[in-house]
Order: structure tokens, then C-alpha cells, then sequence
């Protein structure tokens, strides 16, 4: 069975361009966590899904970050009008259930706006 | 913000010893798990203790957990040169969302 896959592996954008990051969990996981990590720190939380529900949306930095998820399968992290300190490696998790599980994480996006 | 505080930071050793991490936590949790991340690329889950549990095992590693001092410890024992990397403490305050520290970075010298 594949792990979490996510895509594209690095992207360089402009200033002000918008992305999307793609996240395709394992099958079967309901619950999908995106997170941001800067260089040499820890992971931040941004969004958590359970289902194509978005319960907790609270760790989005901004409105310029939107996530959706369909199909309770593939999500999609969107980021508009980018800026630099947007810069980071975002991780997407899939875990069964709920936080009282693991997670598994996928291998990243490496974003990195010039 | 973050929950948990990994310490050290960083912590270089030879192959063959032991390498010990500590995570300080504020709140009360559920559980407690620790998550090694390679070339800060994905991260692996290593091991999960529960609140009501004191210590656990899993091959080379050993991880206790003291809720009255909010903290937690990872051993790896008898480090390899592939040990090398990044761990991470996560806990959780409610169902589903996970609070990472900063993580304590690896090296193990051959």
C-alpha cells in the first residue's frame, strides 16, 4: 500500500503568485492534518480535515491560505498572492482516525518564494 | 505556540553510545509521541505512551514519561550512524490536533 504522497516535490514561485500544494493520504484515512515547517523549527499546525470537513481551521496564517479536501481522499493547500515568508516546507499526515493515532506524514513540498 | 520543548537542541555522539532527548510539555494530554524526521524531509513515527503509561519499549528505543513533571525522555541505545536526524516530541490536547516542539538534531559519528 502507498504511503502519503504529495506534490509537486519543491516549487519556486514569484512574489505574488499564487500555489497549490497537493496532498493524496492513504486510503481509507479520514483524518488529514496539513502542516508548515521553517527552516530548523518545528512543525506548525495549519488545518485538519475529518472527512471533507474542515473542523479546526485555526492554525491558517492568513486569508491568503485556503485548503479544501474532496472525496475524503485528495486535499489541496492553496496559498494566493504569495510572499516570502510563505517560504517553508509543507507537510500533509493522514492518520485513521483522530490525533490519538500516528500520523503519517508525506515527504513534503519544499516552497520557496523569490 | 508550541507544547512540547525538546532538549537538547543538538547532540553529536559516537557510534555505539547512547543517546538520550528530553520533551517538557505545558498542558495536560492524552498521549505522547515521538517522530523522527530525516533531511527535513517527511516525518516517521517512532512511538506513542499513553498519559497513564510510565515507559515503553520498541527495539533500540526507550521512552518514558513522568505526567507530574510534564515530561518525557527518548533513548536510543547503541546509536547507528542511520540514526542520525531530527526528533520530534508531538502531544496532543484534544483529539486530533498534535503540538510539536522544535526538535533535538542527531548526529551520530562514525
Amino acid at each position: 500500500g502507498a504511503g502519503v504522497s504529495q506534490s509537486p516535490s519543491n516549487k519556486v514561485t514569484e512574489k505574488g503568485k499564487d500555489v497549490e500544494l497537493r496532498c493524496d493520504p492513504i486510503s481509507g484515512h479520514t483524518a488529514l492534518y496539513w502542516y508548515r515547517q521553517r527552516l530548523g523549527q518545528g512543525l506548525e499546525f495549519l488545518i485538519y480535515f475529518q472527512g471533507n470537513s474542515a473542523p479546526d481551521k485555526s492554525g491558517l496564517p492568513s486569508d491568503r491560505f485556503s485548503a479544501e479536501r474532496t472525496g475524503e481522499s485528495v486535499s489541496t493547500l492553496t496559498i494566493q498572492r504569495t510572499q516570502q515568508e510563505d517560504s517553508a516546507v509543507y507537510l500533509c499526515a493522514s492518520s485513521p482516525r483522530t490525533a490519538y493515532n500516528e500520523q503519517f506524514f508525506g515527504p513534503g513540498t519544499r516552497l520557496t518564494v523569490l | 505556540s508550541q507544547q512540547g520543548e525538546e532538549d537538547p537542541q543538538a547532540l553529536s555522539i559516537q557510534e555505539g553510545e547512547n543517546a538520550t532527548m528530553n520533551c517538557s510539555y505545558k498542558t495536560s494530554i492524552n498521549n505522547l509521541q515521538w517522530y523522527r524526521q530525516n533531511s527535513g524531509r517527511g516525518l516517521v513515527h517512532l512511538i506513542l505512551i499513553r498519559s497513564n503509561e510510565r515507559e515503553k519499549h520498541s527495539g533500540r528505543l526507550r521512552v518514558t514519561l513522568d505526567t507530574s513533571k510534564k515530561s518525557s525522555s527518548l533513548l536510543i541505545t547503541a546509536s547507528r550512524a542511520a540514526d542520525t536526524a531530527s526528533y520530534f516530541c508531538a502531544t496532543d490536547s484534544n483529539d486530533y490536533k498534535l503540538s510539536f516542539g522544535a526538535g533535538t538534531t542527531v548526529t551520530v559519528r562514525a
